[in-house]
């Protein structure tokens, strides 16, 4: 069992360019949810999702920041247009059912912008 | 905006030291609250607790919930370098399933 694969470890982007952050759960999870980690913080929930469908985005920017989960494939944290501020380690985690204590972490995608 | 506050920020401590992580909170409608160890990747589960006053043990590290006092602490004893980590407190929502986390502790152990 792979765990939680997230990809890349690191990506860099320029201003106004898009970010995809790919996560793929642990075999069997079918809750995906996206934290942002900014330096010196602590982990900020953005958005929960199951298969196809969207749970709760209520830590989701408003604009130029989308997710996904798709049927087949990873699940998809999309940054458009992206800004210095973006920069951050994005963290995902998966679980087979949607408690906190059953949550496994990927490593990250650490994401700077210059 | 619901707070959870970890103290301290920071700490050092010596090898063989024990040190004590706290974490407050200001909501009372969760279900559980959680500690992870961050090393300098994925954060890893270390307790959940549930009910207040029942003490969890995992080798030398120890959680207690104070449901009356809003607290939880971590404790750590005879502390090791491999120590050396951020402690991320969470809670956990009675409905929905998100997670709400302090900012950490930062915990260096020197050898």
């Amino acid at each position: 069992n792979a765990g939680v694969m997230q990809n890349p470890r690191h990506l860099v982007r320029r201003r106004g360019q898009e970010a995809r952050l790919r996560c793929s759960p642990m075999k069997g999870h079918s809750h995906v949810y996206w934290y942002r980690q900014l330096p010196e913080e602590g982990l900020k929930f953005m958005v929960y999702l199951q298969k196809e469908n969207i749970i709760d985005e209520s830590g989701m920017p408003k604009e130029r920041f989308s997710a996904e989960f798709p049927k087949e494939g990873p699940s998809i944290l999309r940054i458009q247009q992206v800004v210095r501020g973006d920069s951050a380690a994005y963290f995902c985690a998966s679980s087979y059912q949607g408690q906190g204590a059953g949550y496994t972490f990927g490593s990250g995608t650490r994401l700077t912008v210059v | 905006e619901d707070k959870v506050v970890q103290s301290p920020l920071s700490l050092v401590v010596h090898e063989g030291d024990t040190v004590t992580l706290n974490c407050s909170y200001e909501v009372t409608n969760f279900r559980s609250l959680l500690w992870y160890k961050q090393e300098k990747k994925a954060p890893t589960f270390l307790f959940m607790l549930t009910s207040s006053g029942i003490e969890k043990k995992s080798g030398r590290l120890s959680s207690i919930l104070d449901k009356k006092e809003l607290f939880s602490i971590l404790n750590i004893t005879a502390t090791q370098t491999g120590d050396s980590a951020v402690y991320l407190c969470a809670l956990a929502w009675e409905y929905g399933n998100k997670l709400v986390f302090g900012a950490g502790t930062i915990l260096r152990v020197k050898s």
